[in-house]
């Protein structure tokens, strides 16, 4: 079946540790996102990428990196430099088609917990 | 710079009641996209509509409808006799699509609509 893989669900991490969530895309989509949800703050974006090799920075993008090496693939590592990193982390994709922008589609999400 | 204002932070009601969601945008790119999802208790995010800039019919399904007006930059949507399957965060979200801004996707704060039986 098509669609957006986020692992692990939850991930637990020691502070000051480097950690990288993983998304895979199989629905051929060019867009990635990546969102950080905080209770009472909606999706904040973080980083999105239009193209392979290519990404651009979200609102609040200090703290966090990405890479888009291949088209189905946008992992995101949170960083020592983060400074509230424990939050629910959503990447998404989606596509043009036609000349129309579709819907985005959402993976599960990835629990972040640093203590 | 684009953001999106949802003012309502949780609304609440009774079942059977009518209930509008207000989404206000602001953008300067005259073509961009905008959505409503539905993210229910189990946590992922369910796509409700997509609207383009250059449409600005209003739109009806089944319970749910969305009044698009450019004029006040707002993408409001109602939900008519509400159930309680319908408590969930809704979020407006706008898409650029013109700019050096172009592919950015920005969510509002969502609105948390708790429908009471």
């Amino acid at each position: 079946d098509g669609g957006i893989t986020q692992s692990p669900k939850y991930l637990f991490r020691k502070e000051g540790q480097n950690v990288t969530l993983s998304c895979e895309q199989n629905l051929n989509h060019d867009a990635m996102y990546w969102y950080r949800q905080d209770p009472g703050q909606g999706l904040r974006l973080i980083y999105y990428s239009q193209i392979v090799n290519d990404f651009q920075k979200g609102d609040i993008a200090e703290g966090y990196s990405v890479s888009r090496e291949k088209k189905e693939s946008f992992p995101l590592t949170v960083t020592s430099a983060q400074k509230n990193p424990t939050a629910f982390y959503l990447c998404a994709s989606s596509r043009t088609q036609d000349g129309w922008i579709t819907e985005a589609f959402f993976g599960q999400g990835t629990r972040l917990t640093v203590v | 710079a684009q953001k999106v204002t949802q003012a309502q932070t949780e609304i609440s009601v009774v079942e059977k009641e009518d209930v509008t969601l207000d989404c206000v945008y602001e953008t300067r790119d005259t073509t961009y996209y905008l959505f409503w999802y539905k993210q229910p208790p189990s946590g992922e995010l369910v796509f409700l509509i997509r609207r383009n800039s250059f449409d600005e019919q209003n739109e009806i399904s089944g319970r749910y409808s969305w009044n698009f007006q450019k004029s006040t930059s707002s993408f409001n949507f109602t939900i008519t006799a509400s159930q309680v399957v319908d408590s969930a965060v809704y979020f407006c979200a706008l898409f650029n699509a013109g700019g050096t801004s172009y592919g950015k996707l920005t969510f509002g704060q969502g609105t948390i609509l708790t429908v009471h039986p």
